[in-house]
């Protein structure tokens, strides 16, 4: 119950192309649901997160997709560019359980020129 | 923004021998960090809550006596690996969050290739 199931595993898009990743979790619980972007050899950096209160986030190119009912969130990266290649995980936590994250399994995005 | 420190990157030692990896908030007070294991190709998992002042708390299979979390200060957290051997080479990182941010956001450590041979 406290998975959080990421697809797809691995991903190619062409530059400037839409990046969809998405993820879906069992615990109602849940309140903070973040994505992270991580390149090789380092750690995760956070790039953009949202409540279960709000069913869309948009910051720039990247936008979070958050369907309450289906107990799923998505990434949305527009505009894919070559420097997007990395691996993005999603997340989720809750304040009981003192913030810990659980990740989902991660997407390898790589984006061709 | 908030910064978390982690030292040292890269680190090769023989087996049986002990690791320290440390994890610092630079500019912030965390009391609460988290350490996390990230093997090649997979995610993040969490090994360990790191609470100052007190004991950590270790996740299910989790050997306490193997992974020693020291919290001391309100900016320092240690992880040692103890009589390490090669499976437990792998890639550590450290989390922590900044208290007066009104979100969640965790920031992590750029992380520890440990390598033992």
């Amino acid at each position: 119950q406290q998975q959080v199931k990421q697809s797809p595993q691995s991903l190619i898009v062409q530059k400037g192309g839409i990046s969809i990743i998405n993820c879906a979790y069992e615990n109602t619980a849940f309140d903070y649901f973040p994505w992270y972007q991580q390149f090789p050899g380092k750690g995760p950096a956070l790039l953009i997160a949202i409540r279960p209160d709000v069913s869309e986030k948009k910051e720039g190119r990247f936008t979070i997709s958050f369907n309450k009912s289906a107990k799923q969130f998505s990434l949305h990266i527009m505009d894919s560019q070559p420097g997007d290649s990395a691996t993005y995980f999603c997340a989720a936590s809750w304040r009981n359980q003192g913030g810990k994250l659980i990740f989902g399994q991660g997407t390898e995005l790589s984006v061709k020129p | 923004g908030a910064v978390v420190s982690q030292h040292p990157s890269r680190v090769i030692c023989k087996s049986g021998t002990s690791v320290k990896i440390e994890c610092r908030s630079l500019d912030f007070q965390a009391t609460t960090m988290f350490w996390y294991r990230q093997f090649p190709k997979q995610s993040l998992m969490l090994m360990a809550t790191s609470n100052e002042g007190s004991k950590a708390t270790y996740e299910q299979g989790v050997e306490k006596d193997k992974f020693l979390i020291n919290h001391a200060s309100l900016t320092l957290s240690t992880l040692t690996v103890t009589s390490a051997h090669p499976e437990d080479s792998s890639f550590y990182i450290c989390s922590a969050r900044d208290p007066s941010q009104t979100n969640y956001g965790y920031t992590f450590g750029s992380g520890t290739r440990l390598t033992v041979v």
